[in-house]
């Protein structure tokens, strides 16, 4: 079956660590996306990829990094710069970045900083 | 910056009942799309509508993009118990298409 694999779906952290979420796609898409969602705040974009080793910041890319290093995949590593990471962190795909395209998601992470 | 706004925020209908959520554009779309979630869910797209004044249909689902493609509609006749989640719109900038930007969608609770 073709989809979109985001693991851990439950992550607790520590303030001061990082972490990394695992983002896979095997539909041979070349966009792929983070986004952050908040209770009551819709999605907003973090990071998006249109091709390998290309990467462009969204609206809310500050204390977050990745990278594109294989067309399948697009790990997001939240970093402790980030000020408030408690959120449900959504990863997507669409056969091109650009005027179509519906957006393919996984089923998420919950990431619970204590 | 560009916006779209979706309203309402939350509603609460009899099973059986109508439902409709609205989106206004600041700017004009290219295309305008649909996603559900389910609680708990992830987003699932529904529909995408590009040309002006453009109705589509699927089941007890209506979706409408306006005229001047700055709006559109999601419209549910009949509401059922299984329509529970929250609807987004997320519409492409004509100036930017690369960019999809969302509404803060519509969660949708239907009693029984």
């Amino acid at each position: 079956d073709g989809g979109i694999t985001q693991s851990p779906k439950y992550l607790f952290r520590k303030e001061g660590q990082n972490v990394t979420l695992s983002c896979e796609q095997n539909l041979n898409h070349d966009a792929m996306y983070w986004y952050r969602q908040d209770p009551g705040q819709g999605l907003r974009l973090i990071y998006y990829s249109q091709i390998v080793n290309d990467f462009q910041k969204g609206d809310i890319a500050e204390g977050y990094s990745v990278s594109r290093e294989k067309k399948e995949s697009f790990p997001l590593t939240v970093t402790s710069a980030q000020k408030n990471p408690t959120a449900f962190y959504l990863c997507a795909s669409s056969i091109l970045a650009g005027t179509t395209g519906e957006l393919f998601f996984g089923e998420g992470s919950r990431l619970t900083v204590l | 910056g560009q916006q779209v706004m979706q309203i309402p925020q939350y509603q609460h209908v009899q099973e059986g009942e109508d439902f409709t959520t609205y989106c206004n554009s600041s700017t004009t779309l290219s295309n305008i799309q649909w996603y559900k979630q389910r609680p708990g869910g992830h987003p699932v797209f529904l529909i995408q509508l590009v040309k002006s004044g453009e109705v589509k249909k699927q089941k007890r689902l209506t979706f409408q993009f306006g005229e001047a493609k700055k709006n559109s509609s999601l419209h549910i006749t009949a509401t059922q118990t299984t329509d529970v989640g929250t609807y987004f719109c997320a519409g492409r900038d004509a100036g930017n298409n690369r960019k999809l930007i969302w509404g803060l969608g519509t969660s949708l609770a239907v009693n029984p």
